[in-house]
């Protein structure tokens, strides 16, 4: 069973950073793109970050890009989200989720963790 | 505001049948696949069509997806409460490279 569960989140103050990591299980995780996607409280989903299999291709969306890093550790099948310079708009549950064969189709989603940046 | 326009909320009555639309572009769903995703109440979403039109294994046979031109649907037959979530369509966009989600729309089964 495809298994994705995210840790990290928390309360931080605006211009904080925070890492996020998601612990994969039940595929071959060195085998499949990964993405984060982000929705804010009572909002609709945002896609955040993308990163491929062997971590060499990563894409930002425009409100992230130069402030948010993806990355991951195919040894221990393990996605990261380091975030700094945090700002209230990051308020959001990030969700870790696996890309099927064209990159783009989300198949498989963790339960989230809650980001909330506030003073 | 989205780049793809859904409807915000939708209602109909058990066993009935309910159609969401998501409108876009040239650039998005005129040229790309459209994949849509369920979010029952404080849980993830979830994959529910992928391709414009096909159901992932385990997904109920009452739900289907469509598209036309610059427009894509989802429609749920025989509608049950556990029905009630928020739908997402999601699609490639070739001008701003990158993923992007309708508004969603919040179904009601009365």
């Amino acid at each position: 069973e495809v298994q994705l569960a995210e840790s990290g989140g928390g309360l931080v103050q605006p211009g904080g950073s925070l890492r996020l990591a998601c612990a994969a299980s039940g595929f071959t995780f060195s085998s499949y793109e990964m993405n984060w996607v982000r929705q804010a409280p009572g909002k609709g989903l945002e896609w955040v970050s993308y990163i491929n299999s062997g971590g060499s291709t990563i894409y930002y969306a425009a409100s992230v890009k130069g402030r948010f890093t993806i990355s991951r550790d195919n040894a221990k099948n393990s996605l990261y989200l380091q975030m700094n310079s945090l700002r209230a708009e990051d308020t959001a549950i990030y969700y870790c989720v696996r890309a099927g064969a064209d990159g783009i189709l989300f198949d498989y989603w963790g339960q989230g963790t809650l980001v909330t940046v506030s003073s | 505001q989205s780049v793809l326009t859904q409807p915000p909320s939708v209602s109909e009555a058990p066993r009935q049948r309910v159609t969401i639309s998501c409108s876009g572009s040239s650039s998005n769903i005129g040229n790309n696949v459209v994949n849509w995703y369920q979010q029952i109440p404080g849980k993830a979403p979830k994959l529910l069509i992928y391709y414009d039109d096909l159901l992932p294994s385990g997904v109920s046979d009452r739900f289907s997806g469509s598209k036309s031109g610059t427009s894509a649907s989802l429609a749920i037959s025989g509608l049950q409460s556990e029905d009630e979530a928020d739908y997402y369509c999601a699609v490639w966009d070739d001008r701003l490279n990158v993923v992007i989600f309708g508004g969603g729309t919040k179904l009601t089964v009365l």
